[in-house]
């Protein structure tokens, strides 16, 4: 069975400083890895995902991250973060050989902007 | 467009009483999931299903029934609420299973005294 590690449960940081929220991931087989985001008494969204091709993956509102295959990790980043950036993140991985297996989500990282 | 609707979004239940949990969604996907949200353990999967008429258990689903009559709903069942299960419980919905973006509704915060 697969598992997600987000190593830290709370990461405060200042406006306009860089930021990266870590998540490891343990697999036996190959896996598809995500960021979601989910703002206060909200529903969670899709920041981005890593499926296949380049390791370094784009997503919505200036994040980015990185697969790293040899590490197992899949590190959230964002050079620059704002106050609406406050939300908990959460890193969830699905393995490819299966279509019915959902998600399985890490315990999250609560990001806390401050001015 | 609504996408992913819960209904109720708040409840309180005494311990035994029974509820349904409604999820809806109107993107026509074959997908849909149950999960529930506690402090520090992130989301686990309760119950899902791959298409109208199947489901399947999930990480969690102990005390917990579901049903999928319509491709557009899914529905979870309480039949005899426990303090355990006081949670924030997410539905989501997708295209497909693995690889596909799922999409959450906003929960139901369910408190069981």
């Amino acid at each position: 069975a697969q598992s997600v590690t987000q190593l830290d449960s709370q990461v405060p940081v200042f406006e306009e400083a860089p930021v990266e929220l870590r998540c490891n991931y343990s697999s036996s087989v190959s896996v598809y890895l995500f960021w979601y985001v989910q703002y206060p008494n909200q529903g969670l969204q899709l920041l981005l995902k890593y499926l296949s091709g380049s390791t370094l993956v784009k997503g919505i509102n200036g994040f980015e991250a990185e697969f790293n295959k040899s590490q197992t990790s899949f590190h959230l980043r964002k050079p620059s973060v704002h106050i609406s950036d406050t939300a908990e993140y959460f890193c969830a991985v699905s393995v490819r050989d299966t279509g019915r297996r959902a998600l399985t989500f890490g315990s999250g990282t609560r990001l806390q902007v401050q001015p | 467009n609504a996408g992913v609707t819960q209904t109720p979004k708040f409840r309180v239940l005494k311990t035994g009483q029974s509820m349904t949990l409604l999820c809806a969604q109107d993107m026509n996907h074959e997908y849909m999931y149950w999960y529930r949200q506690d402090p520090g353990m992130g989301l686990r999967l309760i119950h899902y299903s791959v298409g109208e008429g199947t489901t399947a258990k999930g990480e969690v689903p102990d005390g917990y029934n579901v049903s999928r009559l319509k491709k557009q709903n899914f529905l979870l069942g309480l039949e005899s609420a426990a303090p355990s299960q006081t949670s924030v419980y997410f539905c989501a919905s997708s295209y497909r299973g693995t690889g596909s973006e799922q999409y959450f509704g906003p929960g139901t915060r369910l408190t069981v005294t």
